[in-house]
């Protein structure tokens, strides 16, 4: 079972920050918290990931909590083409690099 | 960034015949592939680990037999579904994973069975 809990959908204006929250409790020492996506009928794209500090990349910046149970995916100017469903998953490192994928929010963005 | 391929994007069978997917990591050496399968509406399920050399690993309630896995190389991991019914009509997604960061994933393949 995922062990991240998303909104299942969002709004954001076209060129306004996209900020998507997500709660992980139940998160342990091992595990680091990922984003992707999945825009329509393509494979999941990788966005960022992150253990406890934030992270900040070409595409989005991520913030983590300092007690770690809870993370936001920034997309500081949204574009239509960021119209997505927007994946937050925690995995483990020493186990082996599975992903299990939880039901995301589908973030709408719009002119 | 790393690419994955899969072939083919889509594929139509009748009931009952057994249907292919590769999946191939372009520019880099992928020691595990994973595969998702994906129905309309809903998220990604893993169906099985794949490394290199070795046996799949199966998650609980896909049927090894009817999800063939082969990984003979380490570019290059095979899906195939064999005696293929509509409820296996899916989009079947791969990923490649080089055994430290990010997983890259194929783009899919969309199977209908008739």
């Amino acid at each position: 079972d995922a062990k991240t809990t998303q909104p299942p959908s969002m709004d954001c204006a076209e060129g306004r920050a996209a900020n998507l929250p997500c709660n992980h409790s139940t998160i342990s020492g091992n595990e680091y918290v990922y984003w992707y996506r999945q825009i329509h009928s393509q494979g999941p794209q990788y966005i960022i990931h992150g253990l406890k500090n934030n992270e900040t990349n070409e595409m989005a910046s991520l913030i983590i909590t300092e007690d770690r149970k809870s993370s936001t995916l920034i997309l500081p100017h949204a574009t239509l083409r960021d119209t997505a469903v927007y994946y937050c998953i925690v995995r483990d490192y020493n186990q082996g690099g599975k992903l299990i994928f939880g039901q995301g929010t589908e973030l709408s963005v719009k002119p | 960034g790393a690419v994955v391929s899969q072939h083919p994007s889509w594929v139509i069978c009748k009931s009952g015949t057994s249907v292919k997917i590769e999946c191939r990591s372009l520019d880099f050496q992928a020691t595990t592939m994973f595969w998702y399968r994906q129905f309309p509406k809903q998220s990604l399920m893993l169906m099985a680990t794949s490394n290199e050399g070795s046996k799949a690993t199966y998650e609980q309630g896909v049927e090894k037999d009817k999800f063939l896995i082969n990984h003979a190389s380490l570019t290059l991991s095979t899906l195939t579904v064999t005696s293929a019914h509509p409820e296996d009509s899916s989009f079947y997604i791969c990923s490649a994973w080089t055994g430290v960061n990010e997983q890259f994933f194929g783009p899919g393949t969309r199977l209908t069975v008739l």
